[in-house]
């Protein structure tokens, strides 16, 4: 499979705890995305890498969640003290950089923060 | 800021009907758009999109899209609704192609296809 895949489907965490998502994007993409998804809308944006580089990080939803892509080819999401607000859908998404705005996107994880 | 209005959460056709999903932008920019899908289980695709040129533009499983600049408007039509077209559309904005940081979407479109 070459698609983007995002690691775990779902997780289930009580309120407080800590969380981390994997995403491993399509190979030869530079370009990695992370979006959040909640019930009846459509994704919205957190953060994107170039490379390793995290180039914009403004539109996270607060300091508990933090991204990194260390060496420029998975990237994880963090989430400390996870809130039931919380509780979403968090899609990941490559591309390339000369062809950035088309994404292709993983399936998603599913977090449900009780 | 850009935004989009995609009106109907879901839309229900029978198979070899007219499939169209609406779209409307707002900008204040020339905007570049477009249309994602996501079938059951799968990570959103892109269907197709607008930048320059040609206002009719054609996507993958005979599905296109024309740009009106006087309606503000984008609608998604396929002539003839096909089962496996039942998934979540999904239209977006962006005032530019360098970076989907900038990439807004609707609230998404839940097609149906009836047999």
């Amino acid at each position: 499979d070459t698609g983007v895949s995002q690691d775990p489907r779902h997780k289930i965490t009580k309120r407080g705890q800590n969380v981390t998502f994997r995403c491993d994007p399509i190979s030869e993409h530079n370009r990695l995305y992370w979006y959040r998804q909640t019930l009846g809308q459509g994704p919205e944006f957190l953060t994107y890498f170039q490379n390793e580089a995290q180039l914009e990080k403004s539109r996270l939803l607060s300091d508990r969640f933090s991204a990194e892509r260390p060496k420029g080819s998975f990237s994880t999401l963090e989430i400390q003290r996870t809130e039931q607000g919380d509780s979403a859908m968090y899609l990941c998404a490559s591309a390339l950089t000369s062809q950035s705005e088309k994404l292709f996107f993983g399936s998603g994880t599913q977090l449900s923060v009780l | 800021a850009q935004s989009v209005t995609q009106l109907g959460s879901h839309v229900s056709v029978s198979e070899g009907a007219l499939v169209l999903l609406r779209c409307n932008y707002s900008s204040s920019v020339p905007p570049y758009l477009f249309w994602y899908v996501q079938y059951p289980n799968q990570g959103l695709q892109l269907l197709l999109k607008y930048t320059t040129g040609a206002t009719l533009v054609k996507g993958i499983n005979g599905f296109e899209a024309e740009f009106k600049k006087s309606e503000t408007s984008f609608h998604l039509t396929k002539p003839s609704a096909h089962m496996s077209d039942a998934a979540e559309y999904f239209c977006a904005v962006s005032d530019n192609l360098r970076g989907a940081n900038n990439l807004f979407f609707g609230t998404g479109t839940r097609l149906t296809v009836i047999p």
